[in-house]
Parts: structure tokens; C-alpha cells; sequence
């Protein structure tokens, strides 16, 4: 167990609907990433956290978005869903002097229809 | 363009040999490296990390880093059955920010 928490565990969506993913980190872990890992594939970096900033960006579209709160929890919003948007999504925390070691939450496993 | 290369495989071992997953990554400036397990369904789990050219063990689990070949490897010794899984390899390439490169895994299946 890290200590990391996302919710819910599983979502079924339609295509064009909004949905808010939410991940609470471990305690004292003050950055949080998402990543979107399909079937088969390894995760790929959405984007990253620190102090309520975002703090970097992979190659996702805008309307994959984001917050992070004063208790360093933080949520991923993704507009007019597309069916390639099923997918698992993990959501990663790290310590504050040690940011490059992540580790992840259980995962929301999101389908699109 | 990738940068993380793994082979998918699947890699079978016989209980209680060494099983041996390899990893390449095209940005020789990268600094991190990691490994994570990820069984069926799961989340990936952290096994090791390694920052020094060299090996660094842990229990059963041994990382070799080359950085002038721009390779990274785990053995795994006394492979178990429990070992079954994805094992992942992760880069953090020579950039700001700390996101984690990763590469697309490779299936290990130990049988009994």
C-alpha cells in the first residue's frame, strides 16, 4: 500500500460527457502526476502538480485538465470524452525531496462509449 | 518517437532461474531510472530505482545501469511464480520537470 488514493475505482462514460477523476497522495507528498496508460501500453505522463502549479505538461490535449488543492490532493477533468479516452488512470505522489520517486494510487479505469 | 524501449516479450522462466528484462532509452543525458511491477489489473508497484552506472541489489532483485550504452536491466534471481507480471521500465529523460518516461513493459511468467 502507498498510501495513495483515487476514486472512484471504475467509470463507464459516453462519448462527448466531461468526467473528474480524484486522487488524495500520501501524507507529506506535496506533487502529484497523472499518467493514462491503455491496454498494453506503458503509462504516459498527462501532467504534474507542486504546491497548486501546474509543473509540467505531456502531449494531451487541452481538454484533459487539472487542479491540485491545499492538501496537496488533486483532481483530473477531461472534456468531450473520446472513445480513445478509455483507459486506466493513475494518479502518482511524491515525496518533497524526492519528487523523481513516484508512487501510484490504484487507478481509475475509465470506459467511453 | 520513442524513448523508452522494452521488449514486450513474453519472457518465461522456470521456477528458481534468473530472469533477466532489459531496457534501452534514447536521451543520454537521463539521470533516473526505474523499475516497476504491474500485475494483471493493478497499479504499478515501485521494485527498484538507480542513479549510478553499476548494479544495485535488492533482495532478489538486481539493477545494472550502463549509461555510455544506454541500457538498464533488472535480474530477478530465484524466480518465483509470485514474480509473474509486467515489469516496467521508466526513465526521467534530461529536461525539467520529473515526469516518468515509461517503456511498454515486459510480460514475465515464471512457471512451477
Amino acid at each position: 500500500e502507498t498510501g495513495v488514493t483515487q476514486s472512484p475505482t471504475h467509470l463507464i462514460k459516453t462519448r462527448g460527457q466531461q468526467v473528474t477523476l480524484r486522487c488524495s497522495s500520501q501524507s507529506g507528498h506535496n506533487t502529484v502526476s497523472w499518467y493514462q496508460q491503455a491496454l498494453g501500453q506503458g503509462p504516459q505522463f498527462i501532467f504534474q502538480y507542486y504546491r497548486e502549479e501546474e509543473n509540467g505538461r505531456g502531449n494531451f490535449p487541452p481538454r484533459f485538465s487539472g487542479l491540485q488543492f491545499p492538501n496537496y490532493s488533486s483532481e483530473l477533468n477531461v472534456n468531450a470524452l473520446e472513445l480513445d479516452d478509455s483507459a486506466l488512470y493513475l494518479c502518482a505522489s511524491s515525496l518533497m525531496d524526492r519528487k523523481e520517486t513516484q508512487y501510484f494510487g490504484p487507478g481509475t479505469r475509465l470506459l467511453v462509449l | 518517437q520513442k524513448e523508452v524501449e522494452q521488449n514486450s516479450g513474453p519472457l518465461s522462466v522456470p521456477e528458481g532461474a534468473i530472469a533477466s528484462l532489459n531496457c534501452t532509452y534514447s536521451d543520454r543525458g537521463s539521470q533516473s531510472f526505474f523499475w516497476y511491477r504491474q500485475y494483471s489489473g493493478k497499479s504499478p508497484e515501485l521494485i527498484m530505482s538507480i542513479y549510478s552506472n553499476g548494479d544495485k541489489e535488492d533482495g532478489r532483485f538486481t539493477a545494472q545501469l550502463n549509461k555510455a550504452s544506454q541500457y538498464v536491466s533488472l535480474l530477478i534471481r530465484d524466480s518465483q511464480p509470485s514474480d509473474s507480471a509486467t515489469y516496467l521500465c521508466a526513465v526521467i529523460p534530461n529536461q525539467a520537470g520529473t515526469a516518468l518516461i515509461f517503456g511498454k513493459g515486459t510480460t514475465l511468467s515464471v512457471s512451477s
